[in-house]
């Protein structure tokens, strides 16, 4: 019964590189969220997805930053020209129901990217 | 402006002892709360939750006490172990119809042997 997978674990690009980052919730889990964590901070969300629809994207950068969970295959982090301030830990969670202040989310090993 | 505040960054705690870790927030909506413990280079994992219409929750060894009207949570651990020492963060959810947790900055427990 695998749990949330990420990958890459770890990605390194250049400024102005594209950064894709993929997530494939637990089993049965329709609901994605994607968090980030900068140094020594709290993990601070981005986006939440269920298949095919973004339900909130008020944590996401305006700009750059998009993200997608199509009807097959794992939900997409999708990072345009990066620059050395995206560099952080992004985590992605995923929940089976959806249900409103009951639900548990449980998290993935995260990507580590790093912008050079 | 930070809704969820974990004032402890750090706490040192002898084994076989309680440890005790707190939460507070400022957001009234909130009202489903839970703890996420995190070791390095991995993702966070669940640990306990606790609604807003219970005081407390209990789970083995970790338990969970909610003061609603002082906005305040605390986890108590007890007996603490050396697998324990790792950092512990607090996280809360509002019921507006969208699931979002709100995570406070951690706390970074360290089981003394």
């Amino acid at each position: 019964n695998a749990g949330v997978m990420q990958n890459p674990r770890h990605l390194v690009r250049r400024r102005g590189q594209e950064a894709r980052l993929r997530c494939s919730p637990m089993k049965g889990h329709s609901h994605v969220y994607w968090y980030r964590q900068l140094p020594e901070e709290g993990l601070k969300f981005m986006v939440y997805l269920q298949k095919e629809n973004i339900i909130d994207e008020s944590g996401m950068p305006k700009e750059r930053f998009s993200a997608e969970f199509p009807k097959e295959g794992p939900s997409i982090l999708r990072i345009q020209q990066v620059v050395r301030g995206d560099s952080a830990a992004y985590f992605c969670a995923s929940s089976p129901y959806g249900r409103q202040g009951t639900d548990t989310q449980y998290f993935g090993p995260g990507t580590r990217l790093t912008v050079l | 402006d930070q809704q969820v505040k974990q004032n402890s960054p750090s706490l040192s705690v002898q084994e076989g002892r309680i440890s005790i870790l707190n939460c507070d927030y400022t957001n009234s909506m909130f009202d489903y709360f839970l703890w996420y413990k995190k070791y390095p280079a991995e993702g966070p994992t669940f640990l306990i939750s606790i609604s807003s219409i219970k005081d407390k929750n209990e789970d083995g060894r970790f338990t969970v006490f909610l003061n609603k009207s002082a906005k305040h949570l605390s986890l108590h651990i007890v007996p603490s172990q050396p697998g324990d020492s790792a950092v512990y963060f607090c996280a809360a959810m509002a019921n507006f119809g969208n699931e979002k947790l709100t995570f406070g900055t951690g706390t970074r427990l360290t089981i003394i042997p």
